[in-house]
């Protein structure tokens, strides 16, 4: 079974903080990407893709190591509004099934 | 404008009922997921329809059954449900296959 793992957290960390995720996954296979955000209570918001060269939107960061299978997101100045629950999001070639993983929880702290 | 709606958005029900839950996206994506995310918040893919035809079931019991009257409109229906059943269950869409996902607000539904 593919398999796609994150440090659950919770990550505490200080307002102005930078931190990073990583997401692991097993399929050497996989093709696309993705970094959601979920809010308490909310759906899953797009957050980024993550491209093979990287991209960068802001504060953020997302990188994809393939030869080690993971994908990392980088925030950069946290602020008090980053906290939530990241989900990364793997999903192979073709109708395959995609898979989230549990997600990393942030809390910002004032 | 939502772009991906969800009805009803709370639902409580016996144990035994049948139930529906609609979703319908104005995006004009081709591809549409039924994901339940349970109480340890763990969101798993449970169908996809790609142009109205099924692509996707993921070991979901058959009790559960996807309709897609059209690319617009993915509904899910259950029927005879179990306490298990509880969860929070999100309606997406994308472009096509392997796009980002656009999420429903869910529906949280509750089964005593």
């Amino acid at each position: 079974r593919k398999e796609v793992e994150q440090d659950p957290g919770p990550f505490n960390v200080p307002e102005g903080a930078t931190v990073a995720f990583n997401c692991t996954y097993s399929n050497s296979a996989s093709q696309s990407f993705f970094w959601y955000r979920q809010d308490c209570r909310k759906e899953p918001k797009l957050l980024m893709s993550v491209y093979s060269s990287g991209n960068e939107d802001g504060r953020f960061t997302a990188q994809l190591n393939r030869a080690s299978q993971y994908i990392s997101l980088l925030i950069r100045d946290s602020k008090l509004s980053d906290s939530a629950t990241y989900l990364c999001v793997v999903i192979d070639s073709g109708n395959t099934p995609l898979v989230f993983g549990k997600g990393t929880r942030l809390s910002v702290i004032a | 404008d939502t772009a991906v709606s969800q009805t009803p958005k709370y639902l409580v029900t016996q144990m035994g009922n049948d139930k529906s839950i609609k979703c319908e996206q104005n995006l004009g994506h081709d591809t549409m997921y039924w994901y339940k995310q349970d109480s340890k918040k763990f969101l798993k893919i449970m169908f996809s329809y790609n142009n109205k035809e099924l692509i996707i079931n993921e070991t979901v019991p058959n009790r559960f059954s996807p309709k897609s009257p059209d690319k617009a409109h993915l509904n899910l229906h259950i029927n005879s449900l179990e306490l298990g059943d509880s969860a929070v269950y999100f309606c997406a869409s994308s472009q096509d296959w392997g796009n980002e996902q656009f999420f429903g607000p869910g529906t949280r539904l509750t089964v005593l």
